[in-house]
């Protein structure tokens, strides 16, 4: 399996619910990133964690780390229809260049 | 301020057809450059990476390779096409390697028939 795997694979919400996805890596990090991907385009950064940290906050994500159990998790709250996206977790593994990316989480926001 | 640049956006190629997409980056010196696939409702794959003129790292054996003939500019490349090329082909940059924050391209769709 991958280094870092989203759960679940797709999450279907109402406008105004709360989404968690959450994330499962292997090895040792520097930082676990988050990043969303619309339908067809680029990836875009959404927040950055590094190892010493537990939790991050920007705007309507709240981002937590557990490096014991090796896990993160992204929440979206308020949600919107605008935040109808794939999101991916990624880490650099063996201190190389390699950021490596999830399988992702699909996020559906239905009216 | 940063943009990052591709093109072209669609490709519709026929196997056995050479292949060359190009990236730019505009608004920063040294980038560190990275080129990936995603294929249809997966993660991305890391294909090469960059960190200078003429320094091509290359992830996995494949029918692709990568360039670099000027400071901001990454190109990606085949000779001949294969049905199994077909995917979204994204380019990305940072600052530092190893732990920053990559930013990405709009990224090329590129159909082998």
């Amino acid at each position: 399996s991958q280094q870092g795997e989203e759960d679940p694979q797709a999450l279907s919400i109402q406008e105004g619910e709360n989404a968690t996805m959450n994330c499962s890596y292997k090895t040792s990090i520097n930082n676990l990133q988050w990043y969303r991907q619309n339908s067809g385009r680029g990836l875009v950064h959404l927040i950055l964690i590094r190892s010493n940290e537990r939790e991050k906050h920007s705007g309507r994500l709240r981002v937590t780390l557990d490096t014991s159990k090796k896990s993160s998790s992204l929440l979206i709250t308020a949600s919107r229809a605008a935040d109808t996206a794939s999101y991916f977790c990624a880490t650099y593994t063996g201190g190389g260049n390699k950021l490596t990316f999830g399988t992702g989480t699909q996020l559906k926001v239905e009216l | 301020s940063q943009t990052i640049h591709q093109w072209p956006a669609t490709l519709v190629q026929p196997v056995g057809s050479p292949l060359s997409l190009e990236c730019t980056v505009e608004g920063t010196s040294n980038p560190n450059l990275y080129w990936y696939r995603q294929a249809a409702g997966r993660g991305l794959q890391l294909l090469f990476y960059s960190v200078g003129i003429g320094q091509i790292s290359s992830e996995v054996p494949q029918n692709l390779s990568a360039s670099r003939p000027q400071d901001r500019q990454f190109i990606l490349s085949s000779k001949k096409l294969l049905l199994s090329d077909s995917g979204f082909y994204l380019c990305a940059w940072s600052v530092l390697a190893g732990t920053d924050t990559q930013y990405f391209g709009p990224g090329t769709r590129l159909t082998v028939l």
